[in-house]
């Protein structure tokens, strides 16, 4: 199985401020045909997750665009330009190259 | 807009067999560009993918519960289920159903349900 770790653990921000959260995989997620099977959810306190971004870097719709995906092969990171309230809740990443699809532990996101 | 929901017993005995079903509204399940998928989280953790159904037939499943589960599809009712027999209390989960987007190597989950409580004990 892909091994997916996030850092950090947990993540207090401060509204207006940028965040960033880093994922990275045991092995390249990188295809042959240029993708990079990495996808960001953002899972609210007690809601289902809703993805944010796939495809490594691809905004999902209706995602504000406060939120963008960067990397390639086995280091990506979730950035938030500038954090709002309704941004808090876990973030997990997901590699979607090979079954089992796996998960990152999560990354808490709470308002300082 | 695609909506899922779960629905099933809350409450499952050892050794019995947990089942849940998730309707689709919104879209066809025999969609051939989609794929049916489900996922779990215990209390306080991570997601695991349990597995992935698609409209060809094909199931994918998580080795780590190969062995105990199925995915099923009802056209009929545009729905499908999960089945996993021989339940323990490492099965006390939410079980989420969720849409894999899309074509032949799926890389989202797009559009999930609210999730439902299952809890395995006597």
């Amino acid at each position: 199985d892909i091994v997916m770790t996030q850092s950090p653990l947990s993540l207090p921000v401060t509204p207006g401020e940028p965040a960033s959260i880093s994922c990275r995989s045991s092995q390249s997620l990188l295809k042959s045909n240029g993708y990079n099977y990495l996808a960001w959810y953002l899972q609210r306190p007690g809601q289902s997750p809703q993805v944010l971004i796939y495809l490594g870097s691809n905004r999902a719709s209706g995602v504000p665009d406060r939120f963008s995906g960067s990397g390639s092969g086995t280091d990506f990171t979730l950035t938030i330009t500038r954090v709002e309230a309704e941004d808090v809740g876990v973030y997990y990443c997901m590699q979607a190259l090979q079954a089992p699809l796996t998960f990152g532990g999560g990354t808490k996101v709470d308002i300082k | 807009q695609v909506q899922l929901q779960e629905s099933g017993p809350g409450l499952v005995k050892p050794s019995q067999t947990l089942s849940l079903t998730c309707t689709v509204s919104g879209g066809s399940i025999s969609s051939d560009t989609d794929h049916w998928s489900w996922i779990r989280q215990p209390a306080g953790k991570g997601l695991e993918w349990i597995g992935r159904l698609s409209t060809s037939g094909t199931t994918i499943y998580n080795p780590s519960l190969k062995s105990r589960v199925t995915i099923s599809l009802d056209t009929s009712n545009n729905q499908f289920s999960l089945n996993l027999i021989s339940a323990t209390a490492a099965d006390t989960a939410v079980y989420y159903c969720a849409r894999e987007a899309s074509g032949w190597h799926p890389y989202m989950h797009d559009f999930w349900g609210q999730g439902t409580l299952v809890t395995v004990s006597s």
